[in-house]
């Protein structure tokens, strides 16, 4: 079983839809969660991040965080064309030892 | 644009050969971090580098070498190259060591082996 699993869609949904993307993890020493957002032929992009459980928003991003479920979800409210993308989720321990772990991306079209 | 240049945009290069890739960090930025993205794998993180020095290892393979120099530009190394390392090559760059929440990547390197 891989350590953190993401559906990679691909996800196409109409302009102002609300869009739910979702990872699941198995290591329990993950305390930070991040989402980034990679357009095509482009670096990503750190979108949010969620320091152990708990809901974080911003603007029409929220993402929530369910440790005792190992799950972790990002909402996009209204969803815009300009949000088509690759939306990768990331989880890191936190400990001193720099290790990064990335799902493999979900490709999510909003369609006008 | 995120200020980290990456150069080669694209290399396309046969099994077996070696390649350099070269990255330059954001003004300021004393840390790099390499990382491998293809559509088997994902986006992997590879190694990272501080003001010159190793700090962190990833998944990356033995063929594969990195390093820092003076000027704090890096370079990625891969050597005897297999069809599988075909992938976009990332690199990032923060102002300390081990934050990803100041990460700024640059647009990548296609390398396509044949």
């Amino acid at each position: 079983q891989k350590e953190v699993e993401q559906d990679p869609g691909p996800l196409s949904v109409p302009e102002g839809a609300i869009v739910s993307l979702n990872c699941t993890y198995s290591n329990s020493a993950f305390q930070y969660f991040m989402w980034y957002r990679q357009y095509s032929r482009k670096g990503p992009e750190l979108l949010m991040y969620t320091y152990s459980s708990g809901n974080k928003e911003d603007g029409r991003f929220t993402a929530q965080v369910d440790k005792s479920s190992k799950y972790i979800s990002l909402f996009i409210r209204d969803s815009q064309p300009s949000d088509s993308a690759t939306y990768l989720c990331a989880m890191d321990s936190g400990g001193s030892n720099y290790k990064l772990t990335f799902g493999k991306g979900t490709l999510l079209t909003v369609n006008p | 644009d995120s200020g980290v240049t990456q150069t080669p945009k694209h290399l396309i290069t046969a099994t077996g050969q070696r390649v350099t890739l070269r990255c330059s960090p954001r003004s300021g930025d004393l840390s790099v971090y390499w990382y491998q993205q293809s559509l088997d794998q994902g986006l992997q993180f590879l190694i990272q580098y501080y003001n010159g020095e190793e700090r962190a290892k990833g998944n990356i393979l033995e063929r594969f070498s990195a390093q820092q120099f003076p000027d704090l530009h890096s370079e990625l190394n891969l050597s005897s190259l297999e069809l599988g390392d075909s992938a976009l090559y990332f690199c990032a760059s923060s102002t300390s060591t081990g934050s990803w929440v100041e990460q700024f990547f640059g647009p990548g390197t296609r390398l396509t082996v044949l």
